[in-house]
C-alpha cells in the first residue's frame, strides 16, 4: 500500500511569508504527527492530530499550526516565516488506537529554504 | 517523556556486530522502547520495538534489562548500507495516545569497508 505522502517536497520563501505543507497519511491510519528536523536541534515534534483533534502538541511558537481532515489527510501552516524556520519537515502517521505496536510512518519530508 | 542519552557517533568495519546503548532512567511504566534508522534527507523507519528482555526481528535485535533503564541495539554484520543515525526513543507507544516521542541526537553510525 501507498506511504506517507508529503507536498511539496521543496520549497523556498522569503521572510514573511507564510507556507502550508501537505500530508497523506497511509490509508487507515488516523494519527498524524508533524516533525521539524534542523542540523542544529534535530528532530522536535511539533503536533500530533487524531480524529481531526490535535492531542498533542510540541514546544513551538503559535506561527506553526495545523490541523487534520476527516479523510486523515493533514496540513501544517506557518506563518510570518523566519531564517531559522529553515528545515526538513517531516510527517509521521500511526494507526493511533490501542494495542497497536505505535510504529510511526514517516513521509520524506518537505524541506523549506526561507531566505 | 523519558529523555534519552545515546553515544553520539559510533564507527564500525563491515561484518562486524555493532551494538548502541541507549539510557533512559526515567522510562515510565507504560513506555516502550523503540529504535528508528534515518538516512540523509529521508523520514526515519521503523526498526524494532520492546518492552522488556529480547526482542529480535529481521534486521536487529534490542536487549532490554529488568530495570529498563536502558536498552541495546544490536546490528548483526553490518554492512556499509547500515551507515546512517539510529534514534532510541521512549514512550506511550501501545496507547497510541501522546505520540510526542522525543527524538534525541541519535548515533550516527559509520560503516568502512
Amino acid at each position: 500500500k501507498a506511504g506517507v505522502t508529503q507536498t511539496p517536497r521543496y520549497l523556498i520563501k522569503t521572510r514573511g511569508q507564510q507556507v502550508t505543507l501537505s500530508c497523506s497519511p497511509i490509508s487507515g491510519h488516523r494519527s498524524v504527527s508533524w516533525y521539524q528536523q534542523t542540523p542544529g536541534q534535530g528532530l522536535q515534534f511539533l503536533f500530533e492530530y487524531f480524529s481531526e483533534t490535535q492531542r498533542n502538541k510540541g514546544n513551538f511558537p503559535g506561527r506553526f499550526s495545523g490541523r487534520q481532515f476527516s479523510n486523515s489527510r493533514s496540513e501544517m501552516n506557518v506563518s510570518t516565516l523566519e531564517l531559522g524556520d529553515s528545515a526538513l519537515y517531516l510527517c509521521a502517521s500511526s494507526l493511533g488506537l490501542d494495542r497497536n505496536t505505535g510504529e510511526l510512518f514517516f513521509g520524506e519530508g518537505s524541506r523549506l529554504t526561507v531566505l | 517523556l523519558a529523555k534519552t542519552t545515546q553515544p553520539i557517533s559510533m564507527d564500525s568495519y563491515e561484518g562486524q556486530e555493532v551494538n548502541i546503548t541507549c539510557s533512559h532512567n526515567n522510562i515510565a511504566t507504560n513506555d516502550y522502547i523503540t529504535w528508528y534508522q534515518q538516512f540523509p534527507s529521508q523520514g526515519p523507519r521503523f526498526i524494532i520495538q520492546g518492552y522488556k528482555t529480547k526482542v529480535t526481528n529481521e534486521v536487529a535485535s534490542l536487549f532490554i534489562p529488568a530495570d529498563r533503564k536502558s536498552s541495546t541495539l544490536s546490528l548483526p554484520r553490518v554492512s556499509l548500507s547500515d551507515t546512517a543515525v539510529y534514534y532510541c526513543l521512549v514512550g506511550d507507544a501501545i496507547r497510541g495516545y501522546g505520540q510526542n516521542f522525543v527524538f534525541g541526537p541519535g548515533t550516527r553510525l559509520s560503516v568502512l569497508p
